[in-house]
């Protein structure tokens, strides 16, 4: 079966610090991965989604980045956080393919405080 | 450009009453829709989704939708609240543009049950 997996699972972080935050998923090769933000009492916010290895789409401009280094690996990364930034992320995947019917699937999410 | 409401932020009922969470969605194309749950603290968990084999979805957890593309909604519902069902609800609709890699999310509604 398919596992998600996010670290670290809370973070508090002064402002202009750098991040890091990984998802890795178990399971299941070639999927299409993602990057979401809830702010506090707001819905899901597409930051990032990858189709593949190094192959990375920006949905919302900001001080935010993402890579995937390997097949089943994402990361999100910022080189200055900003008290914006603080939110709960989520990393999900999905099969790849062109089928509405394929669904995300969610990670635990990291709580990230931005001080 | 496709997109999702949701009607009502919070939504409270009794144990045992009817659920009703309103969803309606914008799409010029057939669209796929999905119900997701949060619980606290907790990353999004599918309910049931919509691929036009049926219009008359059933989920997990007793909970089951309907696909009224006159009335352009995805309403979710189920018959007698528990009070494990108090969670957040996200609506949220795919298309073919871009090869149904993105979905977009409702603001969501916060579902309370009380005794």
């Amino acid at each position: 079966s398919q596992t998600i997996h996010q670290w670290p699972a809370t973070l508090v972080q002064p402002v202009g610090s750098p991040l890091s935050l990984e998802c890795t998923v178990e399971g299941t090769s070639n999927p299409n991965l993602y990057w979401y933000r809830q702010a506090a009492g707001r819905g899901l916010q597409l930051l990032f989604y990858s189709v593949g290895i190094g192959q990375i789409s920006s949905e919302v401009p900001q001080n935010l980045s993402a890579s995937r280094p390997q097949d089943r690996q994402f990361i999100l990364s910022s080189k200055k956080l900003l008290l914006s930034d603080s939110g709960f992320y989520l990393c999900a995947w999905r099969l790849r393919g062109t089928s509405g019917a394929y669904e995300q699937y969610f990670g635990p999410g990291t709580r990230l405080t931005v001080t | 450009a496709q997109s999702v409401t949701q009607l009502g932020s919070h939504v409270s009922v009794s144990e045992g009453a009817l659920v009703l969470l309103r969803c309606n969605y914008s799409s010029s194309v057939p669209p796929y829709l999905f119900w997701y749950v949060q619980y606290p603290n907790q990353g999004l968990q599918l309910l049931l989704k919509y691929t036009s084999a049926a219009t008359l979805v059933k989920g997990i957890n007793g909970f089951e939708a309907e696909f009224k593309k006159s009335e352009t909604s995805f309403h979710l519902t189920k018959p007698s609240a528990h009070m494990r069902d108090a969670a957040e609800y996200f609506c949220a609709v795919t298309w073919f543009s871009g090869g149904y890699n993105k979905l977009i999310f409702g603001a969501g509604t916060r579902l309370a049950v009380h005794p």
